[in-house]
């Protein structure tokens, strides 16, 4: 069984679209990311949630806008996007704590390309 | 504010050791973990250092000195399967990790 899973796994839309990307993970965590990982492969937190409960949200266009319907699910939507939108968006889980928050499983990721 | 620093890329050969740096600035520190990619791939977690010290995890180990804000990731009996990506990070309480900007190893026959 898959622990982290996301869908899609390849998005390429054009300008001005929305768009969704949805992630489960079936570990039992309390605490689910989202990354944006750009092309020169630099990895950065966007959003952090806990028990469905936001936790960060980093300097992050409010095109973005997550949402978690339960603790095992955080979902992504995008409004109006646009070229530098495009980049790999992983989503990952883990259980909250100073310590345990350093294990995070990941997702295989979102291709988001936008033309 | 966080940054971490790791060089961008390493080159070694087959069967060789190589060793992966990373210096990090923190306000609060919690440990700091590596993470390992594959072209295409997720990250997956490799180590976790808390204290300092040395953490051995088969071929892979991950050494912490918090006096002086730097770790290391040595790899051992190098395989070509080994070339990926190699990220450290770190926890600083924020309830997320800080990742370094990723090493490149290429491991050549």
């Amino acid at each position: 069984d898959t622990a982290v899973s996301q869908t899609p796994k390849y998005l390429v839309t054009q300008m001005g679209n929305d768009k969704s990307i949805k992630c489960e993970q079936n570990l039992g965590h309390d605490t689910m990311y989202w990354y944006k990982q750009d092309s020169k492969k630099f990895l950065k937190i966007m959003f952090s949630y806990n028990n469905k409960e936001l936790i960060i949200n980093e300097t992050v266009p409010n095109r973005f806008s997550p949402k978690s319907p339960d603790k095992a699910h955080l979902n992504l939507h995008i409004n109006s996007l646009e070229l530098g939108d495009s980049a790999v968006y992983f989503c990952a889980s883990s259980q909250s704590g100073t310590v345990t928050l350093q294990l995070q499983y990941f997702g295989p990721g979102t291709r988001l390309t936008v033309t | 504010g966080q940054s971490l620093e790791q060089p961008s890329e390493v080159t070694a050969v087959e069967g060789a050791i190589v060793q992966i740096n990373c210096t990090y600035q923190t306000s609060g520190f919690y440990g700091l973990s590596w993470y390992q990619q594959h072209d295409g791939g997720a990250p997956t977690f490799l180590s976790y250092n808390a204290l300092d010290g040395l953490e051995e995890t088969g071929r892979f180990s991950s050494f912490l000195s918090r006096s002086d804000s730097y770790g290391y990731l040595l790899l051992q009996e190098l395989q070509m399967k080994d070339s990926a990506s190699y990220f450290c990070a770190v926890g600083t309480g924020r309830r997320a990790l800080t990742f370094g900007s990723g090493t490149r190893l290429q491991v050549q026959p």
